[in-house]
């Protein structure tokens, strides 16, 4: 299974907004919605922000959105903050006796 | 408060075995899917194992099918991980979390490092 497709880096100033994208195929983002995504600070451990394409987990910010158009996914973070600067992944369900997909992953730098 | 803590990594050389556990407090952990999702350094995600909630059906990613394999005790409210014919390549921090494909749970982490 291959990983899903994400741009190595993002960056944005405080206060703006940017959007990180996630590409698969028909078989995983493109054939269901059951996207995540997860947020990473360096030397912990991954944090769900995100689930099925659009869904924010309790406490999690209305600043982080997500959606989906086809093979693509994608997550917004508004208004930037310093403490949102973090590795961000997101995952699919890519059908039945399968262990789903990552994508590579996308640093995100706010400047 | 749901809460996974593992236990088990360490230094070992190539070919060896390690045993990872995973303890569970907080949740009925004998209702979830659970797995084992490793970050090799500098590296991304990559979900290795799963299990359903009775133990009985499991999947492998394709690297560790024959050499890892997953189980759990739902008495002990406990996951498994058995890891033999290790490679440098399995070096990571391996992760517990609940959930076949989406984890909202997730343990600290513990590294495994295969070294001569």
């Amino acid at each position: 299974q291959s990983a899903l497709t994400q741009p190595p880096s993002a960056s944005g100033s405080p206060g703006q907004s940017v959007t990180i994208s996630c590409t698969g195929t028909s078989s995983d983002v493109g054939g269901y919605n059951y996207v995540s995504w997860y947020q990473q600070h360096p030397g912990k451990a991954p944090k769900l922000i995100i689930s099925e394409v659009t869904k924010r987990p309790s406490g999690v910010p209305d600043r982080f959105s997500g959606s989906k158009s086809g093979n693509t996914a994608s997550l917004t973070v508004s208004g930037l903050q310093a403490d949102d600067e973090a590795d961000y992944y997101c995952s699919s369900y890519s059908g039945s006796h399968t262990l789903g997909v990552f994508g590579g992953g996308t640093k995100l730098t706010v400047l | 408060e749901m809460q996974l803590v593992e236990s088990g990594g360490g230094l070992v050389q190539p070919g060896g075995s390690l045993r990872l556990s995973c303890a569970v407090s907080g949740f009925t952990f004998s209702t979830y899917w659970m797995s084992w999702v490793r970050q090799a350094p500098g590296k991304g995600l990559e979900r290795v194992a799963t299990v359903n909630e009775d133990g009985n059906e499991k999947f492998y990613v394709d690297s560790v099918k024959g050499r890892f394999a997953i189980s759990r005790d739902n008495a002990e409210n406990s996951l498994y991980l058995q890891m033999n014919g290790l490679r440098a390549e399995d070096t990571a921090v391996y992760y517990c979390a609940r959930g076949q494909h989406t984890s909202v749970v997730w343990g600290q982490g513990t590294l495994v490092t295969v070294s001569s």
